[in-house]
């Protein structure tokens, strides 16, 4: 089944230990987002790719880093991370950034922060 | 600013109808999705509504007002299985996702 996925689904680092999360797709997507979802809040938008075309949201802190290195990776950095970086991280995709373009997530990363 | 309101949090009972209302003011509109949450999980879709009207879908049917900047999600035979978050997101003019926090349905027997 064509799909997203994300590993680790719980990663628990240490405050300002350097962490990387992982997501794969197989849906041959062009466009994959990077949010962050604390509890009972909105999904907030860190960065997105368009094909290898980088976007990163204005109030994105420069703590949080992207790669995409082919098309069906991609990974998110966090430097140092702090207390305040502990939340869901969702991996979604998406054919293109047209209004029927569905986003399609993956099943998320927990993070922890100790 | 870009806004999206939705309630906090509603209380239903098995086999009855509820009806989740969000409204929205954003910077251009491309179009609403509904999304449902499981706690912790990974939002999954439900509906897209992009002209006014109600769109069906099985149990669940979403409608929508672009003159009132209004939607909602209607879910008919409830089951304890759509205990969830549902969250409501707009597509802006730069075909953005802008999203609300969500509302958590408790479903009751």
């Amino acid at each position: 089944d064509a799909m997203v996925i994300q590993n680790p689904r719980y990663q628990v680092t240490q405050f300002g230990k350097p962490v990387t999360l992982s997501c794969s797709q197989t849906l041959n997507h062009n466009v994959m987002y990077w949010y962050q979802q604390k509890s009972s809040q909105a999904p907030k938008l860190l960065f997105h790719y368009y094909d290898k075309d980088f976007n990163n949201e204005a109030d994105t802190p420069d703590n949080f880093q992207s790669r995409r290195p082919n098309t069906s990776f991609c990974f998110l950095d966090i430097r140092s991370p702090g207390l305040g970086d502990a939340a869901m991280y969702l991996c979604a995709t998406s054919r293109g950034q047209e209004s029927t373009d569905t986003q399609y997530f993956g099943p998320g990363t927990r993070l922890t922060v100790l | 600013g870009q806004n999206i309101d939705q309630p906090t949090e509603m209380t239903a009972t098995e086999g009855a109808i509820v009806q989740i209302n969000c409204t929205y003011q954003t910077s251009g509109f491309n179009g609403l999705f509904w999304y449902q949450q499981h706690a912790g999980e990974a939002p999954t879709f439900l509906s897209y509504n992009v002209l006014d009207g109600l769109e069906e879908k099985g149990r669940f049917s979403s409608f929508l007002s672009r003159s009132k900047g209004y939607s909602y999600l209607l879910l008919k035979e409830l089951q304890m299985k759509d205990s969830a978050s549902y969250l409501c997101a707009v597509m802006d003019s730069n075909y953005q996702l802008i999203w609300g926090a969500g509302t958590k349905l408790i479903i009751k027997p």
